[in-house]
Order: structure tokens, then sequence, then C-alpha cells
């Protein structure tokens, strides 16, 4: 099966500005979470989404949202962008096995950089 | 709220060596803890996880020990190699809910 795949790769915005991530989950995973990545703060979970509906929401302002669609793959939306907004993105593809146990596998992220 | 600390901060080992990372969190309803190794520039990997049920798993030189009473888990890297050099993140997380709690890493150097 092909892997977690994210687009686009790198990506360069100015304050005010917004920004769309794609990340399409490993087929036949449901589930996707998004995370940031930064030296600061380490990796922080954003939200994540199973059968095209938000189940779970971190501590991140309203200006991150993001969306599931009906083919699993889903999108992160930041508005807004502020320099404190660089940083990795990464999205990961659950796996959920016969029992309901969950394993996450992260794709290669999208590296943000707000100037 | 959730937590995960993680120490130490960075470990350095000779070639060989083993080497010890430990995690504690803060919640109780916590069941699933992976560790994950993240390589400079790549995306974090899946090495070994373990769920409450069970209080050690082993899978060649890696291995991961639970103690639920006392919210602690731990990874054991035996024999360690150069290319075992990396982070290393714990997490924790609850059954569905897509959320993991991370540790703030470990940078491993293995000296050849």
């Amino acid at each position: 099966k092909a892997g977690v795949t994210q687009t686009p790769r790198y990506l360069i915005k100015t304050r005010g500005q917004q920004v769309t991530l794609s990340c399409s989950p490993i087929s036949g995973h449901r589930s996707v979470s998004w995370y940031q990545q930064t030296p600061g703060q380490g990796l922080q979970f954003l939200f994540e989404y199973f059968s095209e509906t938000q189940r779970n929401k971190g501590n991140f302002p309203g200006r991150f949202s993001g969306r599931q669609f009906s083919n699993s793959r889903s999108e992160m939306n930041v508005s807004t962008l502020e320099l404190g907004d660089s940083a990795l993105y990464l999205c990961a593809s659950t796996r959920r096995g016969v029992v309901g146990e969950e394993t996450q596998y992260f794709g290669p992220g999208t590296r943000l950089l707000v100037l | 709220g959730e937590n995960v600390e993680q120490h130490p901060s960075t470990l350095s080992v000779q070639e060989g060596d083993s080497a010890v990372i430990k995690c504690t969190y803060s919640d109780s309803a916590s069941n699933y803890f992976p560790w994950y190794k993240q390589e400079l520039g790549k995306r974090p990997q899946l090495i070994i996880d373990i769920r409450s049920n069970v209080g050690e798993k082993k899978d060649q030189r890696i291995a991961v020990t639970l103690n639920k009473t006392a919210k602690h888990f731990s990874l054991h890297i035996t024999e360690t190699q150069p290319e075992d050099s990396a982070v290393y993140f714990c997490a924790a997380s609850m059954s569905n809910t897509g959320k993991l709690i991370f540790g703030q890493g470990t940078t491993l150097q293995v000296k050849p």
C-alpha cells in the first residue's frame, strides 16, 4: 500500500495570508490526525477527523480548521497567518485493528515558513 | 490537563551500549503508548508500541515496558548502533480519540 502523502511539501507565505494543506491517508484508513511540530513546542495535536467528522480538537485558535472528504482525504486551513505558525505540519493516518485498537502512521509533513 | 514528560532530553552512548528513555503520563485513562523515531528531515516513524493490557513488549533490540500504577513507560534499546541516532518521541493516547500526546523528545547519539 502507498504510504501517507502530504502536499505541498514546502510552502512560503507572508503574514496575514491563508494556507491550505492536504493529506491523503493510507488506503482503507478512515481517520486522519493533524499535528504541528516546532522546535519550541514539540509535537502538538491539532485535530482529528473520522468519517468526515471532527472527532477531537486540540488547543489551537480558531484560525486553524480542517475537513475530511468522503474519500478520507483531509485538508487543514490556517487563516491570517502569523510568524509563529511557521512549523512542520504532519498528518497521521490511523489503522484500526480487529478489536478497534488504533495505530497512527505519519506522512512526510508540509514545512510552512511564514515571513 | 493531559501531559507526557520525557527524560532525558539528550542521551549519548557508545556503540554497543544500551539506551533507556523514560516517560511519565498524567491521564490515567490513557491506554496506548507508542514510540516514534524521527531522523533529521524525516517523518516520525513508529518503532514499537504497547497497550495497557500488557506490561512489556519486545521487538529484536527494542523493548518497551509499562507500569500503569506508576503511569510510567520506558523504551530500551540494546546493542546500540550509529543508525539508532535520532530523536525519539514517546506518546500516550486513549482509545477512539485519534489524539496522541507527545513527550518533548530525546536526542540519542550513538558514538562509533
